[in-house]
């Protein structure tokens, strides 16, 4: 099946520093999603991008398909924007990768 | 519009116990599939149902079924649990089903824990 990868798998940051969170996937996709996983487990949604490039707020995303990679940015972080960042692809069966820890200190 | 529900949230059993779990997804949509989430192996695929059927499957044990309603709410269910059944079990909806599933969303999962 297809193998996703995320890095860095762990990363601190002082609030006010930019981020860039990388996913690399093993075959080509039509389904590419960036979850942010909540203290209580939940994820939630920060892009559905299976190509292209998207902005909302401070994150922005942007996919190239044809090289099988995804980057999530996050500017001017906060301390509000700690927890784990996970990248998914594929059609309804997601293959998740095992995620990005970020802690961002006062 | 309402999200995706799942109930209950917490729940503890004992091993040889059953547990049945229920998502309703946002409405309008009638694809529901399932994911496990435990510190060792990470997030899994469990199954994805649409239209009251089990399009497609994960690599678990018999042990672990579904089913789909007609008003698309799923449940699933493990039986004779064991002490590693213990994880977050997490429900998406999705419109679509298949390769152009479109976003998923995701619930606030099902937390289960066997003594």
């Amino acid at each position: 099946g297809i193998q996703v990868e995320q890095s860095p798998p762990d990363l601190i940051l002082q609030e006010g520093a930019n981020s860039t969170l990388r996913c690399n996937f093993s075959d080509s996709v039509n389904n590419l999603q960036w979850f942010h996983q909540n203290p209580w487990g939940q994820l939630i949604n920060l892009f559905y991008i299976p190509s292209g490039t998207k902005q909302n707020g401070r994150l922005s995303a942007t996919t190239v398909a044809t090289e099988r990679y995804s980057l999530l940015y996050i500017s001017s972080s906060q301390t509000t924007d700690s927890g784990v960042y996970f990248c998914a692809v594929s059609g309804s069966r997601l293959t998740f990768g095992e995620g990005t820890q970020l802690t961002v200190n006062p | 519009k309402a999200g995706v529900t799942q109930t209950p949230r917490y729940l503890i059993k004992t091993r040889g116990q059953q547990v049945t779990l229920s998502c309703s997804p946002i409405s309008g949509h009638r694809s529901v599939s399932w994911y496990q989430q435990t510190p060792g192996q990470g997030l899994q695929f469990l199954f994805e149902y649409f239209s009251e059927t089990q399009r497609n499957k994960g690599n678990f044990p018999g042990r672990f079924s579904g089913r789909q309603f007609s008003n698309s709410r799923s449940e699933m269910n493990v039986s004779t649990l064991e002490l590693g059944d213990s994880a977050l079990y997490l429900c998406a909806s999705s419109p679509r089903a298949g390769a152009n599933t479109g976003e998923l969303f995701f619930g606030e999962g099902s937390r289960l824990t066997v003594l």
